[in-house]
């Protein structure tokens, strides 16, 4: 199964844009990537999906690299609700098994 | 819709009890599955179900069972707890889409074995 490789943590400014990276080196071509994140004490929800193209939608941004070995999930204005871990994941089609990494967790500042 | 929903929200068992973590869903998917998360970590797939009738092994199947007699339901099975049980279980469920689907997940489960 490919994996994915975040950096442990890091911090934000409120109202400033976060851009959130992941490294997926052994992604093949038919594996989606798949961001979720978790608040504190809650089950994970989902944030934003792609195959190779960029995608937006209301809550973030996702930027995929045109070779698709990474990926940078982008919040464009981050709140304090927004302090939670975030995970990317590889999703392949074909296939029911999402691999969790350790994730990102992301502190918001006031 | 109530979505993915899981009971009991806290359990507490001695080693080698038995019980059965409940979890459904009422938005007619056809994927569900089972995770557990230990502290500090990220979630770890235990079981999962493409259909009723149907179930496969995720990366920590061991010590678990399940089945799936109802698009509904996918209850989970400790057979003999161990303390190397206690985690956070969560379950989700998505439409099936061929990779680009969303999951929807329940509260959680926190299971402690003494």
């Amino acid at each position: 199964d490919a994996k994915t490789t975040q950096p442990n943590s890091m911090e934000s400014n409120e109202e400033e844009p976060v851009h959130l990276p992941c490294n997926h080196s052994t992604i093949s071509g038919t594996d989606y990537i798949h961001w979720y994140r978790q608040l504190p004490s809650q089950g994970p929800e989902y944030v934003i999906h792609g195959l190779t193209s960029n995608v937006n939608n209301r809550m973030a941004s996702l930027a995929i690299a045109e070779d698709r070995k990474s990926s940078t999930l982008i919040l464009h204005r981050a709140t304090l609700r927004d302090a939670a871990v975030y995970y990317c994941i590889l999703r392949a089609s074909g296939t029911y098994k999402y691999i969790f990494g350790t994730g990102t967790r992301l502190k918001v500042l006031a | 819709n109530a979505g993915v929903t899981q009971t009991p929200k806290f359990q507490v068992l001695k080693t080698g009890q038995s019980m059965t973590l409940q979890c459904a869903q009422d938005m007619n998917h056809e994927y569900m599955s089972w995770y557990r998360q230990d502290p500090g970590m990220g979630l770890r797939l235990i079981h999962y179900s493409v259909g009723a009738g149907i179930t496969d092994q995720g990366e920590v199947p061991n010590g678990y069972n399940v089945s799936r007699s109802t698009t509904e339901d996918f209850p989970l099975r400790l057979l003999s707890a161990a303390p190397s049980q206690t985690s956070v279980y969560f379950c989700a469920s998505s439409q099936r889409q061929g990779g680009g689907e969303t999951q929807y997940f329940g509260p959680g489960t926190r299971l402690l074995v003494l």
